[in-house]
């Protein structure tokens, strides 16, 4: 069965105070990882995908990477406008290849 | 181009009384999906619809729920005989065919009193 986990539960940082969101996960074969931001009552907004070992993917602040084992979201000199909920899910190459399976996601908060 | 619609936004429903939480997917595509997303927990996925079939509903709860995917309409997820265990969000997605990864909607926030 697929797993992911992510840490920290929660993440409050600075204006401009970098740091990285971490993303362990257990899978089948990785067909896809991916990063979704979710704002407070609002659907998941996809980030990234990412596909195999070594892959790096920018995004204005934000940069996402692979490895074997865990995928890490970086975010550089973060702005208040950055706080939300980061979520990532592992899709498998297995028969039900369709499936996301998500971590409890990173609940980040960035003080002005 | 609009997203993936989802309504009502909110539904608040007394135990014992049917829920239905409508999905119409992004145009031109023909593959919807229902996460759940329980209060402290991640998503998990519900089911999975192509147009008038169920694909996978292996993550559906056997009793009390159902979904269709009509060939004209929006994807229906029904939850007959709520209890205050219903009460999460409830997110729809949808792809253009088995591609790696999906949209979502807003979510439909159903809460059971």
């Amino acid at each position: 069965e697929d797993q992911v986990t992510q840490s920290p539960e929660a993440l409050r940082l600075q204006e401009g105070e970098s740091s990285s969101l971490n993303c362990s996960y257990t899978v089948s074969g990785l067909r896809g990882l991916f990063w979704y931001r979710q704002d407070p009552g609002k659907g998941p907004e996809f980030l990234f995908t990412l596909y195999s070992a070594g892959e790096e993917k920018e995004k204005e602040r934000l940069k996402a990477t692979l490895t074997k084992k865990e995928s890490f979201l970086h975010i550089t000199a973060p702005k208040p406008e950055d706080s939300a909920t980061y979520l990532c899910a592992v899709q498998g190459r297995g028969g039900s290849n369709y499936k996301l399976t998500f971590g409890k996601g990173t609940l980040l908060t960035v003080n002005p | 181009n609009a997203g993936v619609m989802q309504n009502p936004r909110h539904l608040v429903r007394r135990r014992g009384q049917e829920a239905r939480l409508r999905c119409s997917p992004m145009k031109g595509h023909s593959h919807v999906y229902w996460y759940r997303q329980l209060p402290e927990e991640g998503l998990k996925f519900m089911v999975y619809l192509q147009k008038e079939n169920i694909i996978d509903e292996s993550g559906m709860p056997k009793e009390r729920f159902s979904a269709e995917f009509p060939k004209e309409g929006p994807s229906i997820l029904r939850i007959q005989q709520v209890v205050r265990g219903d009460s999460a969000a409830y997110f729809c997605a949808s792809s253009p065919q088995d591609v790696n990864g999906y949209t979502f909607g807003s979510g439909t926030r159903l809460t059971v009193v």
